[in-house]
């Protein structure tokens, strides 16, 4: 079974505040992780992805992705209003397994 | 930016219809899929597909499901005789070629059985 996992939430941040965003997937072949945030009633929309070991940046967001662990997860610096949707990760291994999203809220 | 389109962005059918769903993926994408999202709850994987034919399935996309590529732009869903559980938001998704490389998504169909 290819599980990915996330803690629904929700989420609630103040604004400017560092949003952790966290996700444990189950199939070891899995090659490479994305992250895709959604707003209500909208498609997925990519933020990043990553498929080796480590941290990648880009602008506020930074993805880790530990392997042996099997875990991924999603910084958010300085997180805005704009920022409040419902961030989904996803695990691929020939076909695309997403987690159940995380649903974030950035207070004013 | 090219975009993957999808239409139309709201179907409703008749339980026991046959309904279509059409794609346009980014022209010089080669690997196209299917997802849906029942209401409330999470983006399932049901098909990829790559020089014609299915390259992945899931549980979901059972004999009900087929897919197509009709010709050189659209790629299509048929769902042959619908059921109430079918109702959901269904997106279409397309990436370049091998390697890492992430999937761009349509808006989705809103596809209402009644």
């Amino acid at each position: 079974q290819k599980e990915v996992e996330q803690n629904s939430g929700p989420l609630s941040v103040p604004e400017g505040a560092i949003a952790s965003l966290n996700c444990t997937y189950s199939d070891r072949g899995s090659q490479s992780f994305f992250w895709y945030r959604q707003y209500s009633g909208k498609s997925p929309e990519l933020i990043m992805f990553i498929y080796s070991n480590g941290d990648k940046e880009d602008g506020r967001f930074t993805a880790q992705l530990n392997k042996a662990s099997q875990y991924v997860s999603l910084l958010i610096r300085d997180s805005q209003p704009s920022d409040s949707a419902t961030y989904l990760c996803a695990a691929n291994n020939n076909d695309m397994r997403f987690g159940a999203g995380t649903r974030l809220t950035v207070k004013p | 930016e090219p975009e993957v389109t999808q239409t139309p962005s709201h179907q409703v059918t008749q339980m026991g219809q046959e309904v279509i769903l059409r794609c346009v993926p980014i022209s010089n994408h080669l690997y196209f899929y299917w997802y849906r999202q029942i209401l409330g709850q999470k983006v399932e994987f049901l098909v990829s597909f790559y020089n014609n034919e299915i390259s992945e399935k899931s549980e979901i996309f059972d004999d009900q499901f087929s897919v197509e590529r009709p010709d050189g732009s659209n790629f299509t869903l048929k769902i042959r005789s619908t059921k109430l559980e079918d109702s959901a938001m269904y997106f279409c998704a397309s990436r370049p070629g091998q390697g890492v490389q992430p999937q761009h998504f349509g808006d989705g169909t809103r596809l209402s059985i009644l």
